[in-house]
C-alpha cells in the first residue's frame, strides 16, 4: 500500500527564517511520482513540483528547493527566507506509476510565517 | 485561475437532501477527479473519469455518484446527506498521457464547500 506521512502538523516561523517541511513516503512500486501542493488560506490547491522516482536530483526554484532521497524515502521541501505570503498548508502527495492518476496525499503541514 | 471551474462555491443544505456539484475541466484535459477534504479524513480521492468512462474509484460512499458527460464536464451527486458529509469537494483535471502512466499533474479547481445542517 502507498502512504505519505507529514509528521509536522504545524510550523511557525518568523519572516526571513528558512523552514523545511518533511515528507516520508511508502510504496513498493519502482516507478512512482511525488508532488508538493500548496493550499493558501483562500482554499485552492496549487501545484508546486512533480518528481519521478528515477530522478533524484535536487531542484531549486527561487526560494523553494526540494530534496529527494530514495534511501530514506523522503521528499523534503525547504523555503528559504520565508515570507508572510508563504503561509499556507503544504501537502506532499504520491502517485504510483500505472494507468490511473490517483494522488495519495499526506495530512499536510500548516506553515505560519509571522511578520 | 487554474482553468478548472467548480460550481457552486458554497452550498448549505439539510440532512437527507441531495445536491449536485459541477466541474468543468481545463480545455484539452480528458481526465476528471473528485476529492473530498474534511478535517478528520484529510484529502481523500473519490473517483476518476477519463473521457467519459470511470477509471478509478476510491473511498466513495454508495450514496455518492458521479459521471462525466460527452462535453467532458463532470457532476458529483451526493444524496441522503449526513452531517459528516460537510466538507470541501475538489475537482481536478489532467491532460491525457500517451504512455498511460500516472505522471500527469492534477490541476485543481477552487472547490465547492458543502455544509450540511
Amino acid at each position: 500500500a502507498q502512504k505519505v506521512t507529514q509528521a509536522q502538523t504545524e510550523i511557525s516561523v518568523v519572516e526571513k527564517e528558512d523552514v523545511t517541511l518533511d515528507c516520508v513516503y511508502e510504496t513498493r512500486d519502482t516507478t512512482y511520482y511525488l508532488f508538493w501542493y500548496k493550499q493558501p488560506p483562500s482554499g485552492e490547491l496549487v501545484f508546486l513540483i512533480r518528481r519521478n522516482s528515477f530522478d533524484e536530483q535536487n531542484e531549486i526554484s527561487g526560494r523553494y528547493s526540494w530534496n529527494f532521497q530514495k534511501s530514506t524515502s523522503s521528499f523534503n521541501f525547504t523555503i528559504t527566507a520565508s515570507q508572510v505570503v508563504d503561509s499556507a498548508v503544504y501537502f506532499c502527495a504520491l502517485i504510483r506509476g500505472g494507468a490511473t492518476n490517483k494522488l495519495i496525499f499526506g495530512t499536510g503541514t500548516l506553515l505560519a510565517v509571522q511578520p | 485561475d487554474s482553468g478548472v471551474t467548480q460550481t457552486p462555491k458554497h452550498l448549505i443544505t439539510a440532512t437527507g437532501q441531495r445536491v449536485t456539484l459541477r466541474c468543468s475541466p481545463r480545455s484539452g484535459d480528458l481526465s476528471v477527479y473528485w476529492y473530498q477534504q474534511s478535517l478528520d479524513q484529510g484529502l481523500q480521492f473519490l473517483i476518476q473519469y477519463y473521457n467519459g468512462e470511470e477509471r478509478a474509484k476510491g473511498n466513495i460512499l454508495e450514496r455518492f455518484s458521479a459521471q462525466q458527460f460527452p462535453d467532458l464536464h463532470s457532476e458529483l451527486n451526493l444524496s441522503s446527506l449526513e452531517l459528516g458529509d460537510s466538507a470541501l469537494y475538489f475537482c481536478a483535471s489532467s491532460a491525457p498521457n500517451l504512455w498511460g502512466s500516472g505522471a500527469n499533474v492534477l490541476t485543481f479547481g477552487a472547490g465547492s464547500r458543502l455544509t450540511v445542517l
